[in-house]
């Protein structure tokens, strides 16, 4: 099935500083999914891009579709306390609609 | 709060035990999941069940067994488990009237699993 390469694996920033994250796949992606984990909890459904160059924004939060659809990445401006955890992305693989593969994840800590 | 509800939350078994988990949603959603996922790592997908028939096994061992006994309910069954085995199970569940893109997937607050 497709695979997602994200990256970087770990962040850690400044309260106040942005903050961002990659994914990238070597084949054309039909769309793209982003989950939030805070540390001890359950991944939470963010936002699914589906057509090229899409870009949508969610208060501090950008998420952009490349014009490829091969990359994807989330952005968050001006990161608070309350941005910490795990951030996946995931994709569609092995040919079924129901079958999601997360990338690595990358973990955001904030130094208030 | 999670609508997805699994239980129990925390479940500590030997390997010659037999226990399950439970997962309940009361969303309408016709397609549920089991997810496996280990510490620092991204959940592992298990199985899918879409309208109450498993059709996604992704080579799970077989001392994992699943059951969808209706739209709302789906089990995991556990036996003689091995101590990698430990790890947090993560039931989630989408509409399932999928097309050409996955719908969003809600997640239960998982169960962490101990085998001692």
């Amino acid at each position: 099935g497709q695979q997602v390469m994200q990256i970087p694996q770990y962040q850690h920033v400044q309260e106040g500083e942005d903050f961002t994250t990659y994914c990238n796949s070597s084949t054309t992606l039909s769309n793209i999914q982003w989950y939030k984990q805070r540390p001890g909890g359950h991944p939470v459904f963010l936002i699914q891009l589906v057509k090229s160059g899409e870009v949508k924004k969610q208060k501090r939060l950008t998420f952009q579709f490349g014009e490829a659809k091969k990359n994807s990445s989330l952005h968050i401006t001006a990161t608070q306390t309350t941005d910490v955890g795990t951030y996946f992305c995931a994709i569609n693989s092995g040919g079924s609609n129901y079958k999601l593969t997360f990338g690595k994840g990358t973990l955001l800590t904030v130094n208030p | 709060d999670t609508e997805v509800t699994q239980t129990p939350k925390h479940l500590v078994m030997g390997m010659t035990n037999k226990k399950s988990l439970k997962c309940e949603q009361h969303m309408g959603h016709r397609a549920m999941y089991w997810y496996k996922q280990k510490a620092k790592k991204p959940p592992e997908l298990m199985f899918v069940y879409s309208y109450e028939k498993l059709s996604i096994n992704e080579s799970v061992p077989s001392r994992f067994s699943p059951e969808c006994p209706n739209s709302s309910l789906l089990n995991l069954h556990l036996h003689a488990l091995q101590p990698e085995d430990s790890a947090l199970y993560l039931c989630a569940s989408s509409q399932g009237r999928m097309r050409t893109v996955n719908q969003p997937q809600h997640f239960g607050d998982g169960t962490r699993l101990s085998i001692l």
